[in-house]
């Protein structure tokens, strides 16, 4: 099942620089995207989520883009901070009126922010 | 702030026995799920429960799956016969509505079986 899928395994990014971390899905009926970030050890922490009606969504250091026509997504997050290394999983909501609030996870990608 | 908490942390158990794994969602939060984590692989969704019924599964979640809300607090995921391949991290979430909005999750449970 590669409905969503996060290409990078990794990234690496200086203090203070802006971290990207992208995310593609597949299937045009998602219509709800949510951005998670885990630490060993913890569950996913709920950190910024995007409607399909909107194309921006910010919230403080932490921005969501959501391109619907190349079904890409992607996580801004600027300035970043040594606290901000962690596995970032992109998810996805199926849409409709039997939406049932499943969520299908890409793969994560390991953020490493380095002082 | 209020959290999903999941017991045990870590369950350990032999093939064939029947496994609880048990969860407190978010105490207003009306929609409760279960994924799980196979180490090194996606994380699953395996179930959404809504008023007291399933609302959708996965193919994952066959008949040795099964949840239920016993009371107002707790929401519990039974596996009746373990397999080895049952092994993986099992999440909790909880969310206020269903649709869109967020998910809550547990710190998880790790199923290791023997």
């Amino acid at each position: 099942d590669q409905q969503v899928k996060q290409n990078s395994p990794s990234l690496s990014v200086q203090e203070g620089r802006i971290s990207i971390l992208n995310c593609d899905y597949t299937n045009s009926m998602f219509d709800y995207f949510l951005w998670y970030k885990k630490y060993p050890a913890e569950g996913p922490t709920f950190l910024i989520s995007i409607s399909s009606i909107k194309d921006k969504n910010e919230d403080g250091r932490f921005t969501v883009f959501l391109n619907k026509s190349a079904k890409h997504l992607s996580l801004h997050i600027v300035p970043s901070q040594p606290g901000d290394s962690a596995v970032y999983f992109c998810a996805a909501s199926p849409g409709g009126s039997s939406n049932t609030g499943k969520l299908i996870f890409g793969q994560g990608t390991t953020l490493q922010v380095k002082p | 702030e209020p959290e999903v908490t999941q017991t045990p942390s870590h369950q350990v158990t032999q093939m064939g026995q029947e496994v609880i794994l048990r969860c407190v969602p978010i105490s207003n939060h009306l929609y409760f799920y279960w994924y799980r984590q196979i180490l090194g692989q996606k994380v699953e969704f395996l179930v959404s429960f809504y008023n007291n019924e399933i609302s959708e599964k996965s193919e994952i979640f066959d008949d040795q799956f099964s949840v239920e809300r016993p009371d107002g607090s707790n929401f519990t995921l039974k596996i009746r016969s373990t397999k080895l391949e049952d092994s993986a991290m099992y999440f909790c979430a909880s969310s206020e509505q269903g649709g869109h909005q967020p998910q809550h999750f547990g710190d998880g449970t790790r199923l290791s079986i023997l």
